[in-house]
């Protein structure tokens, strides 16, 4: 089955740096999603975004589906940006049902 | 802004007790999933829904697990005989075109 992974996988900032974090995945996709796991356990929705660029406020992401690698940038992190952070792909031809296949995650602190 | 609902937030059974996990959907949804995370581990899919049956279930809905979608609002998840290893987060998600929105989830822990 398709592979999704991400990197890093535990990252720990300073409060006011920026990052990067990447999602790449090894089959074709139909869509792809970011999402931050709050420390409560809720997933929050970022950006759907199968290709392109989007911004919203101090996130912004970028998917590449030909190279199959997807990039979520954080400018200016703040505390409240910590949690979890994973990319979820739902595989091209997967049929009607689009279920998601999400990545490893990757564990993010930012520090006051 | 709608959202998905899910009930309740927090779940303490013993092993070989039902559990029913209640979800409300966004309202104009059609697709809807179940999906599990184990403590520290990614975020699996369980089941998806569609025109009132299941259209995908994965390995780990086996016999014990069922779904519903009872009226036009609510779609549950039973676990008939819970096991140890079925704690973790639930959560519940629904779609309209593409894009997938998630409930808050609720913590099952089964002693």
């Amino acid at each position: 089955g398709i592979q999704v992974e991400q990197s890093p996988p535990d990252l720990i900032l300073q409060e006011g740096a920026n990052s990067t974090l990447r999602c790449n995945f090894s089959d074709s996709v139909n869509n792809l999603q970011w999402f931050h796991q709050n420390p409560w356990g809720q997933l929050i929705n970022l950006f759907y975004i199968p290709s392109g660029t989007k911004q919203n406020g101090r996130l912004s992401a970028t998917t590449v589906a030909t190279e199959r690698y997807s990039l979520l940038y954080i400018s200016s992190s703040q505390t409240t940006d910590s949690g979890v952070y994973f990319c979820a792909v739902e595989i091209l031809g997967g049929g009607a049902t689009n279920k998601l296949i999400f990545g490893t995650g990757t564990l993010l602190a930012v520090q006051p | 802004e709608p959202e998905v609902t899910q009930t309740p937030s927090h779940q303490v059974t013993q092993m070989g007790q039902e559990v029913i996990l209640r979800c409300v959907p966004i309202s104009n949804h059609l697709y809807f999933y179940w999906y599990r995370q184990i403590l520290g581990q990614k975020v699996e899919f369980l089941v998806s829904f569609y025109n009132n049956e299941i259209s995908e279930k994965s390995e780990i809905f086996d016999d014990q697990f069922s779904v519903e979608r009872p009226d036009g609002s609510n779609f549950t998840l039973k676990i008939r005989s819970t096991k140890l290893e079925d704690s973790a987060m639930y959560f519940c998600a629904s779609r309209i075109y593409n894009e997938q929105f998630f409930g808050p989830g609720t913590r099952l822990t089964v002693l």
